[in-house]
């Protein structure tokens, strides 16, 4: 059982280029996210999910799309990268709608904009 | 911005000894999570505690919950190296679908000195 994967792990873009990660998950979970990590900054939601179809802004959406074709995919585009966007992106999922779930986090992906 | 906030920033303590680390929120609540980080991997779940409980233990975790200081501690008792991690508390919102945003601290750094 993979739980929830991350691809690439790493990575180097230069300002304005574009890429998208993916996050898959094998545990029919409903609800996905995507955080991203900075030093003394904690974790800051992206965009979430609650469905296959559906996608919500976070906290710093700004700069980033997302897609949920998918149930068990659900992909981060930076359209344009900025140096601001150098981070380490974590995706995590979690069962339902019930508020005493926990989350299954991917082992991130780390950054580098150029 | 930030729900739960972690204190202290960092601790160092001696193989053996106990950690306490502590956790502010600002608003109401329906549970509190934390969550082990270990470095360079994604969050892992430690313990949850409802709104509607005071105190829970998970092995050598004691996790309270004051709601009305709207605080929490987590206590890891007998210390080993392998507990040296980040740990983050996480809080929902009291709604119906909490878990559409939970927010994260910026995180406890525990180095356990062998």
């Amino acid at each position: 059982n993979a739980g929830v994967t991350q691809t690439p792990k790493f990575r180097v873009l230069k300002t304005g280029q574009s890429m998208t990660l993916l996050c898959a998950q094998d545990m029919n979970h409903e609800y996905m996210y995507w955080y991203r990590q900075d030093p003394g900054m904690g974790l800051r939601l992206i965009h979430y999910s609650v469905g296959e179809g559906t996608t919500a802004k976070g906290e710093v959406p700004d700069g980033y799309n997302v897609s949920r074709l998918k149930k068990q995919n659900f992909l981060l585009g930076l359209e344009s990268a900025a140096p601001s966007q150098t981070s380490v992106y974590f995706c995590a999922s979690t069962r339902r709608t019930a508020t005493n779930e926990k989350l299954f986090f991917g082992s991130g992906t780390q950054l580098s904009v150029l | 911005s930030q729900q739960g906030e972690e204190d202290p920033q960092a601790l160092s303590i001696q193989e053996g000894e106990n950690a306490t680390m502590n956790c502010s929120y600002k608003t109401s609540i329906n549970n509190l999570q934390w969550y082990r980080q270990n470095s360079g991997r994604g969050l892992v779940h430690l313990i949850l505690i409802r709104s509607n409980e005071r105190e829970k233990h998970s092995g050598r975790l004691r996790v309270t919950l004051d709601t009305s200081k709207k605080s929490s501690s987590l206590l890891i008792t007998a210390s080993r190296a392998a507990d040296t991690a980040s740990y983050f508390c996480a809080t929902p919102p009291d709604t119906l679908f909490g878990n559409e945003k939970l927010t994260f601290g910026t995180g406890t750094r525990l180095t356990i000195i062998p």
